[in-house]
């Protein structure tokens, strides 16, 4: 049982370049998120996906696109690369549940973005 | 909006108790969780409070009050693996869509000495 993959592991990438992120989670969850992780500021939302088919704009959407192929997999995509999108990557999944029941995140172990 | 407070730095020693504190600022509250990382890796969750109280599991305990928006994460019996970056998180209740969503503290650098 594998969890939460992303890949790839590590990027460095030029100025204007594009890319995607990809992360998939075999745990049968209903919720996606994209976080960055930037020294002393935690982990801010990028985007997230409540269930297959909806996305939504989290804290720092600027930048970056996001598709939700299936249940799955959710792919985090940087159209024109900045020096300000060098972070660390993670995703994360959740199974939706009752309002106050514990809906815990599953993380995957990131995605490390070297912008130039 | 949500805004979460928590030290930015913590350092005790091994066999220590030591008590890391969380006050936040949300429109919506559904719940406190606590978070680890370990040197940039992969966060994994510790522990959720949804009531008032004390929670235990093993060497940690996470205590919440709703009243005065505060909560803790206590580790007890600190061992040198403990060493790690624990995030308070919580939960936003105002949009039905979005009830696995978190706000995240900006994190707080636990090291324990030998």
């Amino acid at each position: 049982n594998a969890g939460v993959t992303q890949t790839p592991k590590f990027q460095v990438l030029k100025t204007g370049q594009s890319m995607t992120l990809q992360c998939a989670q075999d745990m049968n969850h209903n919720s996606m998120y994209w976080y960055r992780q930037d020294p002393g500021m935690g982990l801010r939302l990028i985007y997230y996906s409540a269930s297959e088919g909806t996305t939504d704009k989290g804290e720092v959407p600027n930048g970056y696109n996001v598709s939700r192929l299936n249940k799955r997999e959710f792919s985090l995509r940087l159209e024109s690369a900045a020096p300000s999108q060098t972070s660390v990557y993670f995703c994360a999944s959740t199974r939706q549940g009752q309002s106050s029941s514990n809906q815990p995140q599953h993380f995957g172990d990131g995605t490390r973005l070297s912008i130039l | 909006g949500q805004s979460l407070e928590q030290p930015s730095e913590v350092t005790a020693v091994e066999g220590a108790i030591v008590q890391i504190n969380c006050t936040y600022q949300t429109s919506g509250f559904y719940g406190l969780s606590w978070y680890q990382q370990h040197d940039g890796g992969a966060p994994t969750f510790l522990s959720y409070n949804a009531l008032d109280g004390l929670e235990e599991t093993g060497r940690f305990s996470s205590f919440l009050s709703r009243s005065d928006s505060y909560g803790y994460l206590l580790l007890q019996e600190l061992q040198m693996k403990d060493s790690a970056s624990y995030f308070c998180a919580v939960r936003d209740a105002n949009r039905g869509s979005t009830l696995g969503r978190l706000y995240f503290g900006r994190g707080t650098q636990l090291t324990v000495w030998p």
